[in-house]
């Protein structure tokens, strides 16, 4: 799976929108972004993932550029629970291709008040 | 339940013994990873299940460290002769499928050992 670099931390005020980003330039064309978060002392949380189109659910928003090199994650109006490490994945769906997910070091994002 | 189960949600024990970590997943779901973190660092993978089989062992620690998976669902992850360094959060996830990529985790079971 392609390898994926995040800020090590961030910081967001409470009602603003949080923008996470991630890049993952060897990405490959049937690779997905996935991010997943860990709240303190709580196992991991999905939140989304895509392929090429942005996505959007109740969480956040999912925006991959054009040449998927790299994707932010938008979390719209950002409050104090949002406050966990925000993990950026690239895995394939591919049979064959290794089934863990490969959790790196995560951005730590801290919303304050 | 709704959500992935695990116990013991703490664990203390001293130096030597053995020790079994339970997960039980959600209703369904046919794969099952298992996790550990250790203070301050980042998630370890383990081991996975497809139902009740383990393909790849190569990610537990040592040959202390065994898992097995019974009736495609609650696994069980067994450490003997533990060790200080065994000290960490054990976390179980399970999905409805290999190719799902939608984990979903249980809360851990905290292991000290003294």
């Amino acid at each position: 799976d392609a390898k994926t670099t995040q800020p090590t931390s961030m910081d967001c005020a409470e009602g603003r929108a949080a923008n996470l980003p991630c890049n993952h330039s060897t990405i490959s064309g049937n690779e997905y972004v996935y991010w997943y978060r860990q709240i303190h002392s709580q196992g991991p949380q999905y939140i989304i993932h895509g392929l090429k189109n942005n996505e959007t659910n109740e969480m956040a928003s999912l925006i991959i550029t054009e040449d998927r090199k790299s994707s932010t994650l938008i979390l719209p109006h950002a409050t104090l629970r949002d406050t966990a490490v925000y993990y950026c994945i690239v895995r394939s769906q591919a049979q064959g291709s290794g089934y863990a997910l490969n959790f790196g070091k995560g951005t730590s994002l801290l919303v304050t008040p | 339940g709704a959500g992935v189960s695990q116990s013991p949600s703490n664990k203390v024990t001293e130096k030597g013994k053995d020790v079994e970590l339970r997960c039980d997943p959600i209703s369904g779901h046919t794969a099952l990873y298992w996790y550990r973190q250790s203070l301050g660092q980042g998630l370890e993978f383990l081991i996975y299940f497809q139902g009740n089989s383990a393909p790849d062992k190569s990610g537990l620690p040592s040959d202390r460290f065994s898992a097995e998976r019974t009736g495609g669902s609650v696994s069980t992850l067994t450490i003997q002769r533990t060790q200080q360094e065994d000290s960490a959060v054990y976390l179980c996830a399970s999905s409805l499928g290999l190719f799902a990529g939608e984990l979903f985790f249980g809360e851990g079971s905290r292991l000290t050992v003294l």
